[in-house]
């Protein structure tokens, strides 16, 4: 059974850090991973999804690796604002079936 | 292009009645999904379908019907509502249960009491 694992639990920076949220997972056998944010009360959003053919993809100042032998992600933010203060999730998504497996998040904040 | 949309956006129930939780996309996906999700234990798949007419048991799927009769629609049944079924639902869609992106509706918090 797929576990996912999001290091750490919560993080606190000030505004204008670079910074990087890990996703570990114990199956290697995965299409894809994603990753998403979720803000309080809210749905998910969905940020980056990177094949499992790929090493990394970017989208703005996000950019997510995939090292899919070791079962790691890494998301990477540049220059973090308090707008990406939000609950960060990664789901890969099994080659065995369709699930996505989600981790419990890294909750995000972003000081002014 | 309202993506997945889900209604109601929140509900409380009494031990041991039925509700029917909506979910509808727009965006022609073959794959849908329910999940919940609780503190602590993040979400869990509840039941998927890949296709209209198709639907599978995912994780967590005791107390719970679903159905897919047409690509759009893939609604949620709580046949009887216990308290252990009090959490936050969200749907989710992609194109293909492949290798695509999937897109969440904004959640539909339960309460049984």
């Amino acid at each position: 059974k797929q576990e996912v694992t999001q290091i750490p639990a919560a993080l606190s920076v000030p505004e204008g850090e670079n910074l990087v949220l890990n996703c570990s997972f114990t199956d290697s056998a995965i299409y894809n991973l994603q990753w998403f944010r979720q803000d309080p009360g809210k749905g998910l959003t969905s940020l980056l999804l990177i094949q499992s053919s790929q090493r990394e993809q970017t989208s703005g100042r996000l950019n997510a690796s995939l090292d899919k032998s070791s079962g790691r992600s890494t998301l990477y933010i540049a220059a973090s604002q308090p707008g990406d203060s939000a609950t960060y999730l990664c789901a890969p998504q099994e080659t065995s079936g369709s699930r996505l497996t989600f981790g419990e998040g890294t909750q995000l904040t972003v000081n002014p | 292009n309202a993506g997945v949309t889900q209604t109601p956006k929140f509900q409380v129930l009494k031990t041991g009645q039925s509700m029917t939780l909506q979910c509808a996309q727009d965006m022609n996906h073959e794959y849908m999904s329910w999940y919940r999700q609780d503190p602590g234990m993040g979400l869990r798949l509840i039941h998927y379908s890949v296709g209209a007419g198709i639907t599978d048991q995912g994780e967590v799927p005791n107390g719970y019907n679903v159905s897919r009769s047409t690509t759009e629609d893939f609604p949620l049944r709580l046949l009887s509502a216990a308290p252990s079924q009090t959490s936050v639902y969200f749907c989710a869609s992609r194109y293909t249960y492949l290798s695509t992106e999937a897109f969440f509706g904004q959640g539909t918090r339960l309460t049984v009491v």
